[in-house]
């Protein structure tokens, strides 16, 4: 069981660039998130879908855009690369979206916009 | 809106000693509360919650009891071990009927041997 899985690891983006941060959870999750981590300031929610066809806006959303492809997988891209956007990125995925629902995190990409 | 506060770390502590990480927070409405920890080079992971105010989480000999009247969760260990050295964040969930997850900025504890 994998849980929750991004790739790549690890990437280093020119300014202007683009490219797509992958996602999969195999646990039957119905919601999926993905977050940003920088120093000092916690985790910050980007996007989110509640449930598959469905995505909306979280607290940072300019710069990106993603795609629920079905159940397991969401996407999240960047059209236009930032130096604002070095970042780790963090996708997380829920059963439901109560109050009391458990986020299970993947291993994060490192991602540097030179 | 909705905020949590953690304290400042790095924390530093020798194996065995006692450990709190304090956690303060502002919501309207009654809202979940969590500790995730991660660990070096891996994506957080749950390691308690409390659902209602004066309920305790408890897992892997940390504590910590949900107190509504002074907003707080705070975080502890009896005993910490070099394994435990990770970095610590305070979360809260559905203040106001909404889902979204509000983390803290992360406490990160060293424990030396």
């Amino acid at each position: 069981n994998a849980g929750v899985t991004q790739t790549p690891k690890f990437q280093v983006l020119k300014t202007g660039q683009s490219m797509t941060l992958q996602c999969a959870q195999d646990m039957n999750h119905n919601s999926m998130y993905w977050y940003r981590q920088d120093p000092g300031m916690g985790l910050r929610l980007i996007y989110y879908s509640a449930s598959e066809g469905t995505t909306d806006k979280g607290e940072v959303p300019n710069g990106y855009n993603v795609s629920r492809l079905n159940k397991r997988e969401f996407s999240l891209r960047l059209e236009s690369a930032a130096p604002s956007q070095t970042s780790v990125y963090f996708c997380a995925s829920s059963l439901g979206q109560g109050a009391i629902e458990t986020q299970y995190f993947g291993p994060g990409t490192r991602l540097l916009v030179l | 809106g909705d905020s949590v506060t953690q304290m400042e770390g790095p924390v530093t502590l020798s194996e065995e000693a006692f450990l709190t990480i304090n956690c303060t927070y502002t919501a309207t409405g009654y809202p979940s509360l969590f500790w995730y920890v991660q660990y070096p080079g891996e994506g957080l992971q749950l390691l308690l919650k409390a659902t209602k105010a004066d309920d305790k989480g408890s897992n892997k000999g940390f504590e910590a009891t949900y107190r509504k009247e002074t907003t707080s969760f705070h975080l502890e260990k009896g005993s910490v071990q070099v394994s435990d050295s990770a970095v610590y964040f305070c979360a809260l969930s559905g203040s106001t009927g909404g889902f979204k997850t509000i983390f803290g900025a992360g406490t990160r504890l060293f424990v030396k041997a």
